[in-house]
């Protein structure tokens, strides 16, 4: 049983063109959410953690909100260079001190 | 600045071979993993520390065996390579605070074929 899934699994936009990424948790006791950005052949970069239902974080285009089952990640105006994987990953109490990931959302963004 | 290093970003190993992959973390962090990546798999963990010489399995320990002699160092070992290890190998590090949960820092990954 899958206990993050990531949707869509890819995602072509235009630039200037704004969309959402979808993350959705079926843990109990969540500890933390965490983004991820990851280009090819790298590992993956750190971009938000989100805590509790109702909360948001910004960095540039993007932003991050939580709710109680799933996570946004709204890009607004994406350029070229937001092209990448991004990643979610799960704490949660009875998971003990390991991230769980899901699959992850191709992103390709042309001009 | 967070700095977890990878020894070798690139490796070509043989079937049967035994194949060491070393990561090293500047931070002091209490607890280190590896995974592996794949196509359409994602993220897998395949064993993590908690402390040295402390070790537990992951989703898919096996074939693979780990060793933390110190904190800062978190090697996983192929004890005889096979093609299906074939695969990038991610290892992160992250903190243990009391009462707050921090994201984990990744190294830049070793592509690892076995021929």
């Amino acid at each position: 049983e899958d206990q993050v899934t990531q949707s869509p699994e890819a995602l072509r936009l235009q630039e200037g063109e704004s969309s959402s990424l979808n993350c959705s948790y079926t843990v109990s006791g969540l500890r933390g959410l965490f983004w991820y950005r990851q280009d090819p052949g790298k590992g993956p970069e750190f971009l938000f953690t989100l805590y509790s239902a109702g909360e948001e974080k910004e960095k540039e285009r993007l932003k991050a909100t939580l709710t109680k089952k799933e996570s946004f990640l709204h890009i607004t105006a994406p350029k070229p260079e937001d092209s990448a994987t991004y990643l979610c990953a799960v704490l949660w109490w009875g998971g003990g001190n390991k991230l769980t990931f899901g699959t992850g959302t191709q992103l390709k963004v042309e001009l | 600045d967070v700095k977890v290093t990878q020894s070798s970003r690139y490796l070509v190993k043989r079937t049967g071979e035994k194949v060491f992959l070393e990561c090293v973390q500047d931070m002091d962090h209490e607890n280190m993993f590896w995974y592996r990546q794949d196509p359409g798999l994602g993220l897998r963990l395949i064993y993590f520390s908690y402390d040295v010489k402390m070790k537990e399995k992951g989703d898919i320990p096996e074939g693979y065996s780990v060793s933390r002699e110190k904190k800062e160092r978190f090697s996983l070992i192929l004890e005889s390579a096979s093609t299906n290890q074939t695969s990038m190998y991610l290892c992160a590090s992250r903190h243990e605070y009391v009462s707050l949960d921090t994201e984990a820092f990744f190294g830049q990954g070793t592509r690892l074929t076995v021929v």
